[in-house]
C-alpha cells in the first residue's frame, strides 16, 4: 500500500508555545487528507478535512483557529496546535487520500503523540 | 517487529455472514480497533476490543483472543452498503496505533 509519512512521532512542548505536525504522501499525491485525535482507549476523532490548495473543513466542536491545517501541496499537510495547552495532549493522526488510486482509499500515517507540560 | 496481517480481499454474497479475520503482533498491546472505510471517505470506527471475548453491536460483531494475538470482525445480514474496506488496527504499549493494510469486502446481489 501507499505510504504516509508522520512527523514527529513524539513531541513534548510548554504550555502556550505551538506545535506543528507534518504529514507527508511519499510515493503518491494526495487531493485529500485527513486529521484526526485520539485519547487513549477511545475511536479516532476527525478533527478535520483539508484539500490541496482550499481550506480546510473542521467537524463540529473543533476550533479552526487553534488547529491550524496548511495542505499546500500534493504531498504535505501540516496542522499546527496553536498555543498548546495541557488538555491538548492527545494522538493526532493524519490519513491521505491517493487521487490516482482508483478506490482512492485514505492511508495512514503513524500518529503524532503530543504531551503539553 | 510489530506486524498486522489481514486478508488482502474477501466476496461474499448479500444476506449471507462474513468473518474477517485479523492478527497481530506488538509491542505491548492496548486494544484492537476495526475501521469501516468507503473508498474516497473517512474512515469510521466500527468497534474496539481490549479485553478477550465477543462484543456485539446490531449486525457487527468483534472478536479478541490476547494469547493469539487473534481478532475478528463478522457481519450479519450483508447488505450492499456493507462494501467498503474493513482496517483493523492494534494500539501498543506507547498508544500507537499499528494499523492493517485493510480488508476489501465485495457484497454481490
Amino acid at each position: 500500500g501507499a505510504v504516509v509519512s508522520q512527523h514527529p512521532s513524539r513531541v513534548i512542548c510548554k504550555s502556550g508555545t505551538s506545535v506543528k505536525i507534518e504529514c507527508r504522501s511519499l510515493d503518491f499525491q494526495a487531493t485529500t487528507m485527513f486529521w484526526y485525535r485520539q485519547f487513549p482507549k477511545q475511536s479516532l476523532m476527525l478533527m478535520a478535512t483539508s484539500n490541496e490548495g482550499s481550506k480546510a473543513t473542521y467537524e463540529q466542536g473543533v476550533e479552526k483557529d487553534k488547529f491550524l491545517i496548511n495542505h499546500a501541496s500534493l504531498t504535505l499537510s501540516t496542522l499546527t496546535v496553536t498555543s498548546a495547552h495541557p488538555e491538548d495532549s492527545s494522538f493526532y493522526i493524519c490519513s491521505a487520500r491517493d487521487v490516482k488510486g482508483r478506490d482512492t482509499e485514505a492511508f495512514f500515517g503513524q500518529g503524532t503523540r503530543l504531551t503539553v507540560v | 517487529g510489530q506486524n498486522i496481517d489481514q486478508p488482502t480481499e474477501m466476496t461474499a454474497t448479500e444476506g449471507a455472514i462474513v468473518q474477517i479475520n485479523c492478527t497481530y503482533q506488538t509491542s505491548g498491546f492496548n486494544g484492537l480497533f476495526w475501521y469501516q472505510q468507503h473508498a474516497g471517505e473517512a474512515p469510521t470506527f466500527l468497534s474496539y476490543n481490549v479485553l478477550d471475548g465477543l462484543e456485539e453491536k446490531g449486525r457487527f460483531s468483534s472478536f479478541l483472543s490476547r494469547s493469539k494475538g487473534y481478532s475478528y470482525l463478522l457481519l450479519k445480514e450483508l447488505q450492499m452498503k456493507d462494501s467498503a474496506s474493513y482496517l483493523c488496527a492494534a494500539m501498543d504499549s506507547n498508544y500507537q496505533l499499528i494499523w492493517g493494510a485493510g480488508t476489501k469486502l465485495i457484497i454481490k446481489p
